[in-house]
């Protein structure tokens, strides 16, 4: 069955530095992968997809992710983070075989400190 | 904005209660799924449908049942409450199942069982 590991519950990066989640997924086939954003009270916003072609894949508010196949990796970087990046992240991967159902990580909170 | 419009937002019940939570996917969406997001289960699957026919099946509880209306808006319906089910509910919408798998999220309803 597919599945999504995302190793970090908590990650706190400073303002202005770089940084990068971890996503790791199983699935038997090529995978459409995405990362969403929550914030406090809010509902999910896709960040990010992949589907095919160039592994790296540029996303809104200044977010890319690259997908390894060899990794089975699917890792979020920003640059340079902003205080109101602080939420929460979700990886996941589409279950195109039932459904179209994404199954997702159990996510990882950023806090950003000043 | 979504486009995905969910109520109630605030659900306050008893156990032993039963709710109707409503969702309106965005206009032209036929997909709709159900998720339910909990600390301990994170954001879990519950069920999908597409244009009022089931379509997949998660971790949904048999208390539990959903339906799609021929206007394409859809309800989860939650029986016999136990505390354990008090979470937050996210309907999401997509365009079909031929596409790209990209869901998109309402704000949910917050279920709380006392």
């Amino acid at each position: 069955a597919q599945s999504v590991t995302q190793p970090d519950i908590h990650i706190t990066v400073s303002e202005g530095a770089s940084l990068e989640l971890r996503c790791n997924y199983s699935y038997g086939a090529t995978p459409y992968l995405f990362w969403y954003v929550q914030s406090p009270g809010q509902g999910l916003q896709l960040l990010l997809k992949y589907f095919s072609g160039d592994t790296l894949v540029q996303g809104i508010k200044g977010f890319e992710a690259e997908f390894k196949r060899s990794q089975s990796s699917f890792n979020l970087r920003k640059p340079s983070v902003h205080w109101s990046d602080a939420a929460e992240y979700f990886c996941a991967v589409g279950d195109m075989e039932y459904g179209n159902k994404l199954v997702f990580g159990a996510g990882t909170i950023l806090r950003v400190k000043s | 904005d979504s486009g995905v419009t969910q109520t109630p937002k605030h659900l306050i019940t008893a156990t032993g209660q039963r709710v109707t939570l409503r969702c309106s996917p965005r206009s032209g969406d036929l997909s709709v799924y159900w998720y339910q997001q909990s600390l301990d289960q994170g954001l879990q699957f519950l069920i999908q449908y597409y244009n009022g026919e089931e379509r997949a099946k998660g971790n949904i509880l048999e208390r539990f049942s959903a339906q799609q209306f021929p206007d394409l808006h859809s309800e989860l319906n939650l029986s016999s409450l136990e505390l354990g089910d008090s979470a937050l509910y996210f309907c999401a919408s997509s365009a079909g199942l031929g596409n790209t798998g990209e869901l998109f999220f309402g704000e949910g309803s917050r279920l709380t069982v006392l």
